[in-house]
């Protein structure tokens, strides 16, 4: 199993350019999670989806857009980069059982510079 | 406001030591993560517990829920099992939002 497949895994952009970040997961898990990782702080949600169709606002949504295009893939995009998204982008999936959420798979990480 | 604090944040250990990395939070809980994030940056999860005490190989995680307290250890370390350790945990009512520690970088020196 390929488990949590994210794309690319290094990017720069240009202040003002769009990109879009690609995430798959093979382990038919319901909730998925984008993620972004910045030096001294911990792990902040960006988005999260509960389930095909659905998606949520996490802790630092703003700039930020999401598709939950079907039961394997996820995909966070940035409209217009500013120097303030250049980070570690995670992508994760994972069952819930009622309020527990389950083990999470990671992907390896996107690597995003905005000049 | 649910807060996730680990220490210590730095450990250096001898091959061979016993470790510990201790993991507070300030609200109830529905279950709490222990991830390891490689040199490489990719992070995988070592553990899921919302009680007591789970085992897995020379990994021990362990959880206090009435002093909002996990530890893990680490026996019989090796310079492999240097990473960043980083605890989690989903609070009742907000399961879908997990709360993360900044991290604790363990060097393990031969």
């Amino acid at each position: 199993n390929a488990g949590v497949t994210q794309t690319p895994k290094f990017q720069v952009l240009k202040t003002g350019q769009s990109m879009t970040l690609q995430c798959a997961q093979d382990m038919n898990h319901n909730s998925m999670y984008w993620y972004r990782q910045d030096p001294g702080m911990g792990l902040r949600l960006i988005y999260y989806s509960a389930s095909e169709g659905t998606t949520d606002k996490g802790e630092v949504p703003n700039g930020y857009n999401v598709s939950r295009l079907n039961k394997r893939e996820f995909s966070l995009r940035l409209e217009s980069a500013a120097p303030s998204q250049t980070s570690v982008y995670f992508c994760a999936s994972s069952e819930r059982t009622g309020v527990i959420t389950g083990e999470l798979f990671f992907g390896e990480g996107s690597r995003l510079t905005v000049l | 406001k649910n807060e996730v604090e680990q220490s210590p944040q730095n450990l250096t250990a001898q091959e061979g030591e016993f470790i510990t990395i201790n993991c507070s939070y300030s609200v109830g809980i529905s279950a709490l993560h222990w991830l390891q994030q490689h040199p490489g940056g990719g992070i995988v999860s070592l553990f899921m517990l919302s009680s007591g005490k789970k085992k897995h190989g020379r990994l021990i995680a362990t959880i206090n829920i009435q002093e909002k307290h996990s530890s893990l250890h680490i026996t019989a370390s090796h310079p492999r099992d240097s990473a960043v350790y980083i605890c989690a945990n989903s609070r009742y009512g907000s399961a879908r939002q997990l709360t993360f520690g900044s991290g604790t970088q363990l060097t393990v020196l031969p």
